[in-house]
């Protein structure tokens, strides 16, 4: 059971690529987050999504696209990365009903040069 | 929109006292969920304690108590008799459809 996996672990992009962070669930949990963490800060909210199909704008999505398309993976995009979105990016998942807590994933660290 | 704070960046304690950890929150919602997570410092997410806003009873997990007041929106973490593993980040957060997290308190405990 692996609960919630985000992939790449570790990613070095230069300013101005693309790439395509990936959260997978096997919970069958309805609500699944996207946010970033910068140092020595909180996690501030980027997009979320409450179930297959729907997203909703968080905190931060300026820079951002992200997709719902099946339930158990939540994909978060950067067209154009900026050096700016150097970052820890973390994935959360919740269930609908049965709210004991928030899994999340291990964390992608992103540096973009 | 939600608004979570905390409002200690950093505090101290003892080894075996307890310490709280403050968190206030600001919603016109009904139904919420408060949640406390430690992040030490090999970064990962480390869920604590889960308070539903129309749980009656505050929540206890071990060593772990939220101290949930409603009328003042504020959930603070109660952490008795700290070990030197308890130094850490402490973050808390809200949910309702979205969820979102204050800044965070660093604690360090002292031997």
């Amino acid at each position: 059971n692996a609960g919630v996996t985000q992939t790449p672990k570790f990613r070095v992009l230069k300013t101005g690529q693309s790439m395509t962070l990936l959260c997978a669930q096997d919970m069958n949990h309805e609500y699944m987050y996207w946010y970033r963490q910068d140092p020595g800060m909180g996690l501030r909210l980027i997009h979320y999504s409450v179930g297959e199909g729907t997203t909703a704008k968080g905190e931060v999505p300026d820079g951002y696209n992200v997709s719902r398309l099946k339930k158990q993976n939540f994909l978060l995009g950067l067209e154009s990365a900026a050096p700016s979105q150097t970052s820890v990016y973390f994935c959360a998942t919740v269930h609908r009903g049965r709210v004991t807590e928030a899994f999340f994933g291990q964390g992608t660290r992103l540096t973009v040069v | 929109a939600q608004k979570i704070t905390q409002t200690q960046p950093g505090m101290f304690v003892q080894e075996k006292e307890a310490v709280t950890l403050d968190c206030t929150y600001d919603t016109s919602d009904q139904s919420y969920g408060l949640f406390w997570y430690k992040q030490p410092s090999s970064g990962e997410m480390i869920f604590l304690i889960y308070q539903g806003s129309y749980d009656e009873q505050n929540a206890t997990e071990g060593r772990y108590s939220l101290n949930f007041q409603k009328a003042r929106k504020s959930a603070n973490l109660v952490i008795s008799a700290s070990q030197l593993g308890d130094s850490a980040m402490y973050f808390c957060a809200m949910r309702n459809n979205d969820m979102r997290f204050g800044a965070g308190t660093r604690l360090t405990v002292k031997p």
